[in-house]
């Protein structure tokens, strides 16, 4: 089955301790993303990749770090976490290509973050 | 001003209704429109999209979009219980790096 897989689903933390949310996609897409949705806000972009080692920053990237090292994965590392990064995570992939309009994008079930 | 404007509802009609989901934006060069239907702890998923201006149609829905008026619609015929969830209209960036998403409309079908 196609998907985009986040884990975990669910995590309370603490301040400053760092954290990551992994995601895997098995569609052998080149683009992957980040998103963080918020009451009022909607969905924001955090960071993309368009292929293995090309990332770079979206909307709200400040307090997020990510990597590419693999096609599949894209995991999202939060180095200090700040109760301000409390939040549903989604992470996203694409059969999108460079220069291309990004159409379907496929996106994981959701990590809700809390960071107290 | 925002680039893509949505309103958030919530929106709650009778089975069976006609449902009308409305977005404008601001920015002219949006050439790839999208409605993703979110249900509640999923994931955003494609409903249908359209290029340009025109409408689509899939079954019971309708999209449509009016570039001189930078207005997007969708339309839900004989709504069900199963269509309620949160909509949320999108965009491609021009360099094809991000959707551009409306906060979303919840709409909550009563059978």
């Amino acid at each position: 089955e196609a998907q985009v897989t986040q884990n975990p689903r669910y995590l309370i933390t603490v301040t400053g301790k760092k954290l990551t949310v992994t995601c895997s996609q098995n569609m052998n897409h080149e683009y992957m993303s980040w998103y963080r949705q918020d009451p009022g806000l909607g969905l924001r972009q955090i960071y993309y990749s368009m292929n293995v080692e090309v990332t770079d920053k979206g909307d709200v990237p400040e307090g997020y770090k990510v990597s590419r090292k693999e096609k599949r994965n894209f995991p999202l590392i939060l180095e200090s976490p700040s109760p301000n990064q409390t939040s549903l995570y989604f992470c996203a992939s694409s059969l999108s290509a460079s220069g291309q309009p990004l159409l379907e994008a496929f996106f994981g079930q959701g990590t809700r973050l809390t960071v107290v | 001003q925002k680039e893509v404007e949505q309103d958030p509802g919530p929106l709650s009609v009778p089975e069976g209704a006609i449902v009308s989901l409305n977005c404008t934006y601001s920015n002219s060069a949006f050439q790839y429109f999208m409605w993703y239907r979110q249900y509640s702890r999923k994931g955003p998923e494609l409903l249908m999209y359209t290029y340009s201006s025109g409408n689509k149609e899939d079954g019971r829905f309708t999209a449509q979009v009016d570039k001189s008026s930078k207005y997007i619609s969708l339309f839900i015929r004989d709504s069900q219980p199963s269509d309620s969830a949160t909509y949320l209209c999108a965009m491609s960036n021009q360099a094809g790096t991000a959707l551009i998403f409306g906060k979303g409309t919840t709409l909550s079908v009563s059978s």
